[in-house]
Order: structure tokens, then C-alpha cells, then sequence
């Protein structure tokens, strides 16, 4: 069974820091990758995902995420953060083998932004 | 393309009544996932549906909840006698067939049920 662990549960940065957010999966296969955003009271928003070939990906607004096999990590970045990417960010695995179609989720980072 | 639809946004319910959350998917997608987010938690998947089909039920409870998905009409995830503890935020989720989609998943913006 997949398992995402997400050990960073809130986080601070300054308007204009980098950012990166860690996620740790555990997965017997090659697995399918995801980082989501979620805003108060909204649903989910996909950022970026992985599925295989290059392991630096680019996502939306201006993230990107890097699978690492050998350390089991898809860390989430920005080079610098906006006052509006304040919001709860998951992590999430998939399973490769057909039959498993769901998606297991991290507990999430919360990001809070400050002046 | 419209994205995937939740109704209600809100719902009340008293303890012992029924709750029904109602999803259409995207257009042309024939998958549909519901999740349960309680509060300060992640998500956690419930049930898979096709059309007329249950695939994977393991995360669902073993009692008072259903989920359908009929051929005509949205998907109904159904609880029934609900209780304080099923206050939560239910998210559907639609994809296209699984060759083309990898497990990307679409979400909806949630129904968020209140128990009183």
C-alpha cells in the first residue's frame, strides 16, 4: 500500500523568500506524483504532477517539483513566493498497476506568508 | 468545460437524519472518486466508481454509507443517520479513462456537511 508523509506541517516565509516544501512517499513501483493546493473553503487545485521521464517538473505558478527514486521525495519549490500562495498544499501518490486508482493524500503543509 | 460539480456547496443535517452529496463530472470523463476531509486532516479516499459500477469501496465505512453512480444523472454519495463524527468536507473527483489520465484526478470545490 502507498503512503505519503508531508513532515512539515505549517511553515512561514517572507514575501519574496524560496520556498521549498518536502514530501516523502512510500511506493513499491515507479509511482504517479502529485502536488495540490487547496485555499480556505475551496477544493483542490493541481500544480504539478509526475509520471515518468524528466524528474524536474514544471508546474503552475511558477512551481516545480523534483522526484528523487533514491531518497523516495517529490519536494515542491519556488524560487519566490507571492503573498497569494498562502493556502494548504498536499502531496499525493498513485498507484502505477492498474486496479489501484485512488489517490493517497499527505496531511498537508499549511503556508503562511508574512509582509 | 465546466469542471467537476458538487451540490449542495453546504448542508445541515440533525443527527439521525439523511445526507445526500451529489456530483457531476467532468464532461467526458467516466471515473468518479469521492474523498472525506476532516478537519486539519488530509484527504482520504472513500470510493471509485464507474458508471453503474463500484470498483473500490475500501475506504468507505461499513455502515450507513452508500455511493452510486448511475448511467443517467450524477454520482449520489449517501449517508444515512449521520452522526457528529461524519462533520467533514466531502470532495469528488472525476478522470477520464485510465490510459489517458495516470491517476490525474479533477476535483470539485466540496460539499461541507454540518451534523448538529
Amino acid at each position: 500500500a502507498q503512503s505519503v508523509t508531508q513532515p512539515d506541517i505549517h511553515i512561514t516565509v517572507s514575501e519574496g523568500a524560496s520556498l521549498e516544501l518536502r514530501c516523502n512517499y512510500s511506493y513499491g513501483a515507479t509511482p504517479y506524483l502529485f502536488w495540490y493546493v487547496q485555499s480556505p473553503g475551496q477544493g483542490l487545485q493541481l500544480l504539478l504532477k509526475y509520471f515518468s521521464g524528466d524528474t524536474l517538473v514544471q508546474g503552475i505558478k511558477g512551481f516545480e517539483a523534483e522526484f528523487k527514486r533514491s531518497q523516495s521525495s517529490f519536494n515542491l519549490r519556488k524560487p519566490s513566493v507571492h503573498w497569494s500562495d498562502a493556502a494548504e498544499y498536499f502531496c499525493a501518490v498513485g498507484a502505477s498497476n492498474f486496479g489501484n486508482e485512488k489517490l493517497t493524500f499527505g496531511t498537508g503543509t499549511r503556508l503562511t506568508i508574512i509582509p | 468545460n465546466a469542471g467537476v460539480m458538487q451540490n449542495p456547496r453546504h448542508l445541515v443535517r440533525r443527527r439521525g437524519q439523511e445526507a445526500r452529496l451529489r456530483c457531476s463530472p467532468m464532461k467526458g470523463h467516466s471515473h468518479v472518486y469521492w474523498y472525506r476531509q476532516l478537519p486539519e486532516e488530509g484527504l482520504k479516499f472513500m470510493v471509485y466508481l464507474q458508471k453503474e459500477n463500484i470498483i473500490d469501496e475500501s475506504g468507505m465505512p461499513k455502515e450507513r454509507f452508500s455511493a452510486e453512480f448511475p448511467k443517467e444523472g450524477p454520482s449520489i454519495l449517501r449517508i444515512q443517520q449521520v452522526v457528529r463524527g461524519d462533520s467533514a468536507a466531502y470532495f469528488c473527483a472525476s478522470s477520464p479513462p485510465r490510459r489517458e489520465a495516470h491517476n490525474e484526478q479533477f476535483f470539485g470545490p466540496g460539499t461541507r456537511l454540518t451534523v448538529l
